[in-house]
């Protein structure tokens, strides 16, 4: 069965530091990864996702993403945090092409 | 382009009631999920429509429904609430099956049962 799990679920980090959120999978087939941004009182919105073609995904907002095979690994960088990227990360991983498997959420907080 | 909306955006039901979430995805995806986020729980899948058909579902009770109509416009039921209901219901649409295409989620409706 396919899993998700996200280390840390609350991480705290200055302004122009470098933002690491973990996410390890666990998938008998190759895996679709994502990874979500939730801004308070709104849904989900796709940051970037890994469909097998390159290993290093860049998203929006100056985020991305390392896909490890070896360590089943999908971890989410930014070399500099920014007031703004205060919200709540999800990882998640494609069940069969039909439904999302959602890690716990990481919650980033930003201090000035 | 528009992007996928629901409607109502927040309600307040009792205990026993039924209630009605609407969903209109992105113009033109023809697939339609629905999620359930609660603290306790997370992000839960509960099912997915496509072209008008059910093609997944997930761990939920009977009390739970739905359904896509042509324009591929979904609704879900809940009947019978109960206060664990309480949680905010996420839909998602994607222009096909696959992977391959990302799904796109609305901002939720907040579902509070008293």
């Amino acid at each position: 069965a396919q899993s998700v799990t996200q280390l840390g679920s609350h991480v705290s980090v200055s302004e122009g530091a470098l933002v690491l959120l973990r996410c390890n999978y666990s998938s008998s087939v190759p895996p679709y990864l994502f990874w979500y941004v939730q801004y308070p009182n709104q849904g989900l919105q796709l940051l970037l996702k890994y469909t097998s073609a390159a290993t290093l995904v860049k998203g929006i907002n100056g985020f991305e993403a390392e896909f490890k095979k070896s360590e089943t690994s999908f971890h989410l960088t930014k070399p500099s945090a920014h007031m703004s990227d205060a919200a709540e990360y999800f990882c998640a991983v494609d069940k069969a092409g039909t439904a999302l498997i959602f890690g716990k959420g990481t919650t980033l907080s930003v201090s000035s | 382009k528009a992007g996928v909306t629901q409607t109502p955006r927040y309600l307040i039901k009792t205990r026993g009631q039924q209630v009605t979430l609407s969903c209109s995805p992105i113009s033109g995806h023809r697939s339609v999920s629905w999620y359930q986020q609660t603290p306790g729980q997370g992000l839960q899948f509960l099912f997915e429509y496509f072209s008008e058909t059910q093609r997944n579902k997930g761990n939920f009770p009977g009390r739970f429904s739905g359904r896509q109509f042509s324009n591929s416009r979904s609704e879900m039921n809940v009947s019978t609430l109960e206060l664990g209901d309480s949680a905010l219901y996420l839909c998602a649409s994607r222009g096909g099956a696959g992977a391959d295409y990302e799904q796109y989620f609305g901002p939720g409706t907040r579902l509070t049962v008293t």
